[in-house]
């Protein structure tokens, strides 16, 4: 099927440790973000890539750091992780950084931090 | 810079009421606004968009017309279904940047 995946769906681990989530489309898109959204269900970008590029750095703590390795992936990894990271992560696409395009959303991971 | 604002749920309606969720924004430029809605356990999709002032997106009977003197993307649907439960997001994508209110949650009871 032709979409945005994203693995793991599912991510449950202790304070400190580093982890990575994966995110590939098979749309042919252009441009690939990160959003965080928290349990009042409020989104927030991350990271926006064109083309490998990065286009979009948000406040974020350097902890996180997303990587690109060709335009149909953007993983993002977590370094030292904080109590305060539970939340849905959501991978993005668009056709180009044009604003007329929609984003297509992946199913999340859902990032639980003990 | 950009800004959405959706008015606050939950919304709760009974099954073939009218349904209206308000959507306002500020912008420079000339943005494109979008509505996605989001389902239990799953992630954004895209409801209906308009590209330009006047336009109208529809999709699965759900309407919103841009409104640029009032700047406004109210969304509507005539009669709601207990399937349309949701949280639903108005958006403005403008240069580079994709803005998304807070999300309205929609319960519809039979």
């Amino acid at each position: 099927d032709t979409a945005v995946s994203q693995t793991p769906k599912y991510l449950v681990t202790q304070m400190g440790n580093d982890k990575s989530i994966k995110c590939e489309q098979n749309l042919g898109h252009d441009t690939m973000y990160w959003y965080k959204q928290d349990s009042k269900k409020f989104l927030k970008i991350m990271f926006s890539y064109n083309n490998k590029e990065l286009i979009i750095n948000e406040t974020v703590p350097n902890r996180f750091s997303p990587k690109s390795p060709d335009k149909a992936h953007l993983n993002l990894h977590i370094n030292s992780l904080e109590l305060g990271d539970s939340a849905v992560y959501f991978c993005a696409s668009s056709p180009m950084d044009q604003n007329y395009n929609e984003q297509f959303f992946g199913p999340g991971t859902r990032l639980t931090v003990l | 810079g950009d800004s959405v604002t959706q008015m606050e749920g939950p919304v709760t309606l009974s099954e073939e009421a009218f349904l209206t969720i308000n959507c306002t924004y500020t912008a420079t430029g000339y943005p494109s606004l979008f509505w996605y809605v989001q389902y239990p356990g799953e992630g954004l999709q895209l409801l209906l968009k308009a590209t330009k002032a006047d336009d109208k997106g529809s999709n699965k009977g759900f309407e919103a017309t841009y409104r640029k003197e009032t700047t406004s993307f109210h969304l509507e649907k005539g009669s709601v279904q207990v399937s349309d439960s949701a949280v639903y997001f108005c958006a403005l994508r403008g240069y580079q940047k994709v803005t998304f209110g807070t999300g309205t949650k929609l319960q519809v009871i039979p």
